[in-house]
């Protein structure tokens, strides 16, 4: 089915440790963003990509990484888990005057 | 910077009862649109409905509608003839209608919808 891809589903990582998030979607969307949401909040820019080769830092960038070698896919990278960073992260697609198609979340833990 | 506010943290409503959400934003554009999402416990982003600024028609998706008052920056949600199954979390999102936006969203804090039998 086409839509946005997310893996994995639940992590659990020590306060230190990195990770990435994958994220892919195959509708040829050329925009796609990683929101987290923290517990009673809503979701929270972390950085945006309108291209291969294109990204941007969102309203909360810091202690994490991005990049866009392919339309396709746009990982996440968590350099040095911090508590703080537990949260429920999505991705999303869409055409510039589109919709988004959102990603089903990672609920990260860090203990 | 656009703000989207959701003044009700929790909504109660009984099957087959009518519930509005409440959504204000702030903003100086003229171009703009704005969402509501469902989310259920499953996490999944849902769709609602969506309203174009530059549109004078109230949007409508089957038993959800939306009052959109363009000079009060209110955008509300209305559920008609509740369900079980529209018990979730209710975002309203807020994207500008520039290009220099590059289509990022503003989320409100969310409402939690209740369902009782």
């Amino acid at each position: 089915n086409a839509g946005v891809t997310q893996t994995p589903k639940f992590r659990i990582l020590k306060i230190g440790q990195s990770m990435t998030l994958q994220c892919a979607q195959d509708m040829n969307h050329n925009y796609m963003y990683w929101y987290r949401q923290d517990p009673g909040m809503g979701l929270k820019l972390i950085y945006y990509s309108v291209g291969a080769g294109i990204t941007d830092k969102g309203e909360v960038p810091n202690g994490y990484n991005v990049s866009r070698s392919t339309t396709e896919d746009f990982p996440l990278r968590l350099e040095l888990a911090a508590p703080s960073q537990t949260s429920v992260y999505f991705c999303a697609s869409s055409y510039p005057s589109g919709t988004y198609t959102f990603g089903s979340g990672t609920r990260l833990t860090v203990v | 910077a656009q703000t989207v506010t959701q003044s009700q943290p929790e909504m109660s409503v009984q099957e087959a009862e009518t519930v509005t959400l409440s959504c204000t934003y702030d903003t100086s554009e003229s171009d703009y649109y704005l969402f509501w999402y469902k989310q259920p416990p499953s996490r999944q982003m849902i769709l609602v409905i969506r309203q174009e600024a530059y549109k004078q028609q109230n949007a409508t998706e089957n038993r959800f509608s939306v009052n959109f008052q363009k000079a009060a920056k209110s955008f509300s949600l209305k559920i008609s003839d509740s369900q079980l199954g529209d018990a979730a979390m209710y975002f309203c999102a807020y994207r500008s209608g520039t290009t220099d936006s590059w289509g990022k969203f503003q989320f409100g804090a969310g409402t939690q919808v209740v369902v009782t039998p």
